[in-house]
């Protein structure tokens, strides 16, 4: 079976441009994560999509990060306008449908974001 | 803020047993202990996870404590691969809640 994909897998950009990350999550995968993780510390979610609607978005800074999930399936992260402190790996997870006994995060390789 | 304390690295020799430990003291009964791994430039991954009783799989064996506040990752056979930074997270089960990671305990796996 096929994993998460991102891309691109490393970004380089100035502080006030824009920036837009890709995921395509595992086939048939229903929720879809993003995750920023700063060098150093754990990831923190950003975004958490339950087919293509919002469940949580209460860690992303939305005046900056958007994102979206168009038909259910891919998503799009985008920052406008970066700053310094964007700097990071996103990444992207899926797991299947909810009501399992758990639910297995799977995790894509990540975008290493930085910006100068 | 992540719900765990680990120590912050360790290290482990080549073919021996690692036994990584995780305290957990404000765990609910409805929640179950997770452990994710990332190795160096990869996104982080499933090893097994656990409610009350021990468990193993073809990766690692986790082993919980009876009341439930601290429990250990067992890497059986360590091998060079198996350097990692290992998460232990706590969770409710069968939700699509969020994973908050804190910031792991760095293996080192040494020949």
């Amino acid at each position: 079976e096929a994993g998460v994909a991102q891309s691109p897998r490393y970004k380089i950009i100035e502080k006030r441009q824009s920036v837009a990350f890709w995921c395509n999550p595992i086939s048939g995968h229903a929720t879809l994560y993003w995750y920023q993780q700063i060098l150093g510390q754990g990831p923190k979610l950003l975004i958490q999509f339950q087919n293509n609607g919002v469940v949580d978005d209460s860690q992303l800074p939305k005046d900056r990060f958007s994102a979206e999930r168009l038909k259910g399936v891919d998503s799009t992260l985008k920052i406008q306008p970066a700053k310094l402190e964007d700097s990071a790996v996103y990444l992207c997870a899926s797991s299947p449908r909810p009501g399992q006994a758990y639910n297995e995060q799977f995790f894509g390789p990540g975008t290493r974001l930085t910006v100068l | 803020d992540a719900k765990t304390t680990q120590p912050t690295s360790m290290d482990c020799a080549e073919g021996r047993a690692a036994n990584l430990p995780c305290n957990h003291s404000t765990i609910s009964g409805n929640e179950y202990v997770y452990w994710y791994r990332q190795i160096h430039s990869q996104g982080p991954q499933y090893i097994i996870h656990g409610l009350k009783n021990n468990e193993t799989n073809e990766m690692a064996s986790l082993i919980i404590t009876e009341d439930r506040k601290s429990s250990t990752l067992i890497l059986p056979h360590a091998t060079l691969r198996d350097t990692a930074v290992y998460y232990c997270i706590v969770r409710l089960g069968g939700s699509q809640g969020n994973l908050i990671f804190g910031k792991g305990t760095k293996l080192s796996v040494k020949p």
